[in-house]
């Protein structure tokens, strides 16, 4: 078993420029979620999909979009980069729900 | 507003000795309670988990931490560090009547010194 697998692990991106971070799991989980990492405020959630076809806002949506593809894959969306959007990206997936999860080794992305 | 708090940005303790990382939570309802470690460049993973029953919580490596309800607390500890301890460590609540379903403290840097 891969657990969950991120791609890619580093991008630079200038301002305006648009990508999709990917990510999938093996582990038949019906939540997934993607987390933001910034140095000195933790992991704060920009979205989440309890089941295969919903998604949900989180704490810090904006400048985001996602798609759950289908229960193995949910990817992430950067329409317009900002320098703001500077961090770590994390996926997550976890089942039964509230319970631990299992994270992604992450995309560290840049944008200047 | 909900909320997990870890009051220390880093705690430096000595090999061999206990460990205590603190974390504090708000939220409302009955309240699910996570930890979890982050090595360098890596992601997280999870160290042990309270949801209910016994208020002291057994986990991985050795760790262990105790749900405090009237403290509003779950701290972790571990009664003899080693170096490989060192490390990033986050605290992580999860209620299913919040707006959002996990929410992660600023975490807290644990080094242990030889």
């Amino acid at each position: 078993n891969a657990g969950v697998t991120q791609t890619p692990k580093f991008q630079v991106l200038k301002t305006g420029q648009s990508m999709t971070l990917q990510c999938a799991q093996d582990m038949n989980h019906n939540s997934m979620y993607w987390y933001r990492q910034d140095p000195g405020m933790g992991l704060r959630l920009i979205y989440y999909s309890a089941s295969e076809g919903t998604t949900d806002k989180g704490e810090v949506p904006n400048g985001y979009n996602v798609s759950r593809l289908n229960k193995r894959e949910f990817s992430l969306r950067l329409e317009s980069a900002a320098p703001s959007q500077t961090s770590v990206y994390f996926c997550a997936s976890s089942d039964p729900d509230p319970d631990e999860q299992y994270f992604g080794p992450g995309t560290r992305l840049t944008v200047t | 507003a909900q909320s997990v708090a870890q009051p220390e940005d880093q705690v430096n303790v000595a090999e061999g000795n206990p460990l205590t990382v603190k974390c504090t939570y708000s939220v409302s309802g009955n309240p699910y309670l996570f930890w979890y470690v982050q090595y360098p460049n890596r992601g997280l993973q999870f160290l042990l988990k309270y949801i209910t029953g016994d208020n002291l919580v057994k986990g991985s490596y050795g760790f262990e931490a105790e749900f405090n309800k009237s403290q509003t607390s779950f701290h972790l500890k571990k009664p003899s560090a080693l170096v490989s301890d060192s490390a990033l460590y986050f605290c992580a609540c999860c209620t299913t009547s919040g707006t959002y379903k996990y929410i992660f403290g600023t975490g807290t840097r644990l080094k242990v010194l030889a």
